[in-house]
């Protein structure tokens, strides 16, 4: 099926390690996300992109650096695992081109866990 | 800082109750308010939406109301139903912006049969 897929699905890292998390759509969408969700806080923007080869920080980027080397992969990398870190990340997608009405497409997530 | 507020924070209703979850804002530049729904290990899904030119929006048994004057917009849910049992999250955007969505904090509904 089409849409937003996110690897892998679980992980336990541990304290300083680094992991990368990567997001692929196949809808050709312009704009990606990456979103992180704590209970209570709701969905806060980390970073995202507008096009392949683009980047921007959103409201929490500390800790997190992305890449978009090729247009339907958005990659998140943390350097140095930390365990306000743990959380449950979603990519999400959108075609762009400056209307925000057609609504994002989100991946199912990927639990992790920093001990 | 949070630009969108969102409550309750849980909710419990019967089936058939109207639940009603509530969110306000803060930047009046805002122009596209969207509801998200999600379920248990799966990301949110997009709902409804509706932009300041109306002051209500219907699909089906969800029903958005929003008032500019206040800030402020609801989700309704007519008819509730125990598979409405979920949590919804309100969001906030602009046009020409990356397409950001500032989500509210999340409301946990469950609807009892």
């Amino acid at each position: 099926n089409a849409g937003v897929t996110q690897t892998p699905k679980f992980r336990v890292l541990k304290t300083g390690q680094s992991m990368t998390l990567l997001c692929a759509q196949d809808m050709n969408h312009e704009y990606m996300y990456w979103y992180r969700q704590d209970p209570g806080m709701g969905l806060r923007l980390i970073h995202y992109s507008v096009g392949e080869g683009t980047t921007a920080k959103g409201e929490v980027p500390d800790g997190y650096n992305v890449s978009r080397l090729k247009k339907q992969n958005f990659l998140l990398g943390l350097e140095s695992a930390a365990p306000s870190q743990t959380s449950v990340y979603f990519c999400a997608s959108t075609p762009g081109g400056g209307l925000v009405s057609y609504g994002y497409t989100f991946g199912s997530g990927t639990r992790l866990t920093v001990v | 800082q949070q630009q969108v507020k969102q409550s309750p924070q849980s909710l419990i209703v019967q089936k058939g109750g109207i639940p009603i979850i509530n969110c306000a804002y803060e930047n009046t530049a805002f122009d596209y308010f969207p509801w998200y729904q999600q379920f248990p290990g799966k990301g949110p899904a997009l709902l409804i939406a509706i932009r300041p030119d109306v002051s209500e929006k219907k699909e089906g048994r969800f029903t958005i109301s929003f008032n500019k004057s206040a800030k402020q917009f609801s989700l309704h849910i007519m008819d509730s139903q125990p598979g409405d049992s979920a949590t919804y999250f309100c969001a906030a955007s602009r046009d020409n912006q990356g397409g950001k969505l500032i989500f509210g904090q999340g409301t946990e509904l469950s609807v009892k049969p």
